[in-house]
């Protein structure tokens, strides 16, 4: 079965620093892929990122970088120089084998709240 | 212009009604969901249609039931509201790709509706 977990409950920092959102996930599939998404105080779900199982490679956007680790199933997220608009909840999930068109379906982490403390 | 919309973003019924929640995409994508948030902030799937037709039902009592008219449109009634259905319900889309399906689509979501049952 797949899972994800965000160990993380709660993170608070102060503006400016850096933080990490970690995500380890599993699953039986050698197909997959992975996401991050945010979701702010009101309340709607951001997408922020796709990662192939294929492919490897850090990706960065702005101040937000993602560190895709097979090796270790994880799949952490970076801000940088964190900023309060960056206070949201961020959810990491996995997506399942898709053999049918509709049938793919994202497994969520709970999710971690952050909060920038300005 | 908002890609997925839902209506109506908040809710606030009685025990025992029976409610609807409309959902629709402007993206022209193929495939639409539904995901239940629950207090805890835990999303889960409920339900996909592709091209109309309902692909996946996880597991959710026959009281709730999906419809779509057409494949921008998945709404979700709900019959005999129970006070464990106050929750967030999230409609979504992705689109199938004609071409190595093995690839994950990104799925885009709603705003959220925010239903309380009293």
């Amino acid at each position: 079965a797949q899972k994800v977990t965000q160990a993380q409950t709660e993170i608070s920092v102060v503006e400016k620093e850096d933080v990490t959102l970690d995500c380890v996930y599993e699953t039986r599939d050698t197909t997959y892929y992975l996401f991050w998404y945010k979701q702010p105080p009101s309340g709607e779900l951001v997408f922020l990122i796709r990662r192939n199982s294929f492919d490897e490679q850090n990706e960065i956007s702005g101040r937000y970088s993602w560190n895709f680790q097979k090796s270790t199933s994880s799949f952490n997220f970076t801000i940088t120089a964190s900023q309060v608009v960056d206070s949201a909840v961020y959810f990491c999930a996995l997506s399942e084998d898709i053999s049918n068109f509709g049938n793919e379906k994202l497994t969520f982490g709970t999710g971690t709240r952050l909060t920038i403390i300005p | 212009d908002t890609a997925v919309s839902q209506t109506p973003k908040y809710l606030v019924t009685q025990m025992g009604n029976d409610k609807s929640i409309k959902c629709e995409q402007n993206l022209g994508h193929d495939t639409m969901y539904w995901y239940k948030q629950d207090s805890k902030k835990f999303l889960k799937i409920m339900f996909s249609y592709n091209n109309k037709e309902l692909i996946i039902n996880e597991t959710v009592p026959n009281r709730f039931s999906p419809k779509s008219p057409d494949k921008a449109h998945l709404n979700l009634h709900i019959n005999s509201l129970e006070l464990g259905d106050s929750a967030v319900y999230f409609c979504a889309s992705s689109q199938d790709l004609t071409t190595d399906r093995i690839i994950g689509n990104t799925i885009y979501f709603g705003e959220g509706s925010w239903l309380t049952v009293v």
